[in-house]
């Protein structure tokens, strides 16, 4: 089964910054199913990026994702007020499916 | 607007039963894989399970935490997916979150939530 790491943990940024999380998979996989999720205090988890790099209905085009081999990464390029929240990655695994995400990464206002 | 609003959570001792109601709407709920996800307290998401279209037999799937003690159901004149949980543990205490099924792989919108604490 594979792990996904984040980091960090935490990221303490200002509006106007950019913003660049990381998740690492314990192995590679043949395909780009890797998802991003941002959750907010008391919300449900909200799908940013899916397949890796593209960007879900609705989702600003400030928000950008990339991978390279086992390395997948979130870029926020200029924070606003309502991005800080928690980031999730999660991948899935298929027959029998499982899906596994990462622990997070807080991102919270300097 | 896809809306989905869970019920039915509380406050349940060990080894006792709940059932989990998710109404659905903004979409054609009957074409559509749904899911089950829940996040501890403090804690990470999870995947729980999910049902198939109906067209599709309705076959359910799950992580390995819960098979066997929980059933995912649907009916989709009603909207509804129901999340039957038995045998519970204090371990599964957490908010509950239906989703839909994005491309089988993702989850792509989720309700708000409802919370299972399980303790004696």
């Amino acid at each position: 089964e594979i792990v996904l790491t984040q980091s960090p943990d935490t990221l303490s940024l200002s509006p106007g910054e950019r913003a660049t999380l990381s998740c690492r998979a314990s192995q590679s996989f043949s395909n780009s199913y890797l998802a991003w999720y941002q959750q907010k205090p008391g919300q449900a988890p909200r799908l940013l990026i899916y397949g890796a790099s593209n960007r879900a209905t609705g989702i600003p085009d400030r928000f950008s994702g990339s991978e390279s081999g086992t390395d997948f990464t979130l870029i926020i390029s200029m924070l606003e007020p309502e991005d800080f929240a928690v980031y999730y990655c999660q991948h899935y695994g298929g027959s029998p499916p499982s899906f596994t995400f990462g622990p997070g990464t807080k991102v919270d206002i300097k | 607007e896809v809306q989905l609003v869970e019920s039915g959570g509380g406050l349940v001792k060990p080894g006792g039963s709940l059932r989990l109601s998710c109404v659905a709407s903004g979409f054609t709920f009957s074409d559509v894989w749904m899911n089950w996800v829940r996040q501890g307290p403090g804690k990470g998401l999870e995947w729980v399970g999910r049902i198939k279209r109906s067209v599709d037999g309705g076959r359910t799937e799950y992580a390995a935490p819960v098979k066997g003690r929980f059933t995912i159901s649907r009916d989709d004149s009603k909207t509804m997916v129901y999340l039957q949980m038995n045998s519970l543990k204090t371990e599964d205490t957490a908010v509950y979150y239906c989703s839909t099924d994005f491309s089988r792989t993702y989850f792509g919108s989720w309700g708000q939530g409802t919370l299972v604490t399980v303790s004696s």
